[in-house]
């Protein structure tokens, strides 16, 4: 079975400052992805970032980027030059490749910025 | 980009009646389709898997019976949550994945169920 832990569940940033999200994982697997989610209070679920396990550089995308370590399962994401719209909640994300591709979410954290 | 798109957003019924919730892949095909089930600042809870054409596989401790999954297109998948009462009462995501070898999802708006 796949877990994914998110240990922080609340956080707050100032706003440009720059603040990580921690996220580790327990799997046998050798081939999945790991995601991770924002949730705005419109509640609709909007893709942040998506690294594809057998490789090695950290997937960025504009100011958000993630420190993978495959051998340690952990997969934290930075966000850089913190912005009033990035108040939500993130939710780090498993997906093994089978049938269906299913997701396993973690907790999530709640992150605030205070401007 | 794709997208997939859940109606009602909201939705308010009486205990004991019955409440359908839709889930469309606007512009693309999805032959497998998700349903989670989420509490107040919890996490998505994976209920069932919605297959076109066959059966959903529903995850452990989910009620077949309360929670009727049709996915009868390529592009449709409903939930239908019978005899509601006000336990049911959550918000409700679908997603479906895409790309290739569907290594993406999309979700849908989320639909708010209140039993009363």
């Amino acid at each position: 079975a796949q877990t994914v832990t998110q240990s922080q569940p609340e956080m707050s940033v100032q706003e440009a400052e720059t603040v990580t999200l921690s996220c580790t994982y327990d799997t046998s697997e050798n081939n999945y992805y790991l995601f991770w989610y924002k949730q705005p209070p419109s509640r609709q679920m909007i893709l942040v970032i998506r690294q594809e396990a057998y490789k090695q550089q950290n997937a960025t995308e504009n100011r958000f980027s993630v420190n993978f370590q495959k051998a340690a399962k952990s997969f934290s994401l930075k966000i850089s030059d913190s912005q009033l719209g990035d108040t939500a909640m993130y939710f780090c994300a498993f997906m093994k490749l089978g049938p269906g591709n299913q997701f396993y979410f973690g907790t999530g954290t709640s992150l605030t910025v205070i401007p | 980009g794709a997208v997939v798109s859940q109606h009602p957003s909201r939705v308010i019924c009486k205990s004991g009646t019955s409440v359908k919730i839709e889930c469309r892949s606007l512009d693309f095909q999805a032959t497998t389709m998700f349903w989670y089930r989420q509490f107040p600042k919890q996490s998505l809870m994976l209920m069932a898997t919605s297959n076109e054409g066959s059966k959903a596989t529903y995850e452990q401790g989910v009620e077949k019976d309360k929670f009727l999954i049709n996915h009868a297109s390529l592009t449709l998948s409903t939930l239908t949550v019978t005899s509601a009462h006000p336990e049911d009462s959550s918000f409700y995501i679908c997603s479906a994945p895409w790309g290739g070898m569907n290594t993406e999802a999309f979700f849908g708006q989320g639909t708010r169920l209140t039993v009363v």
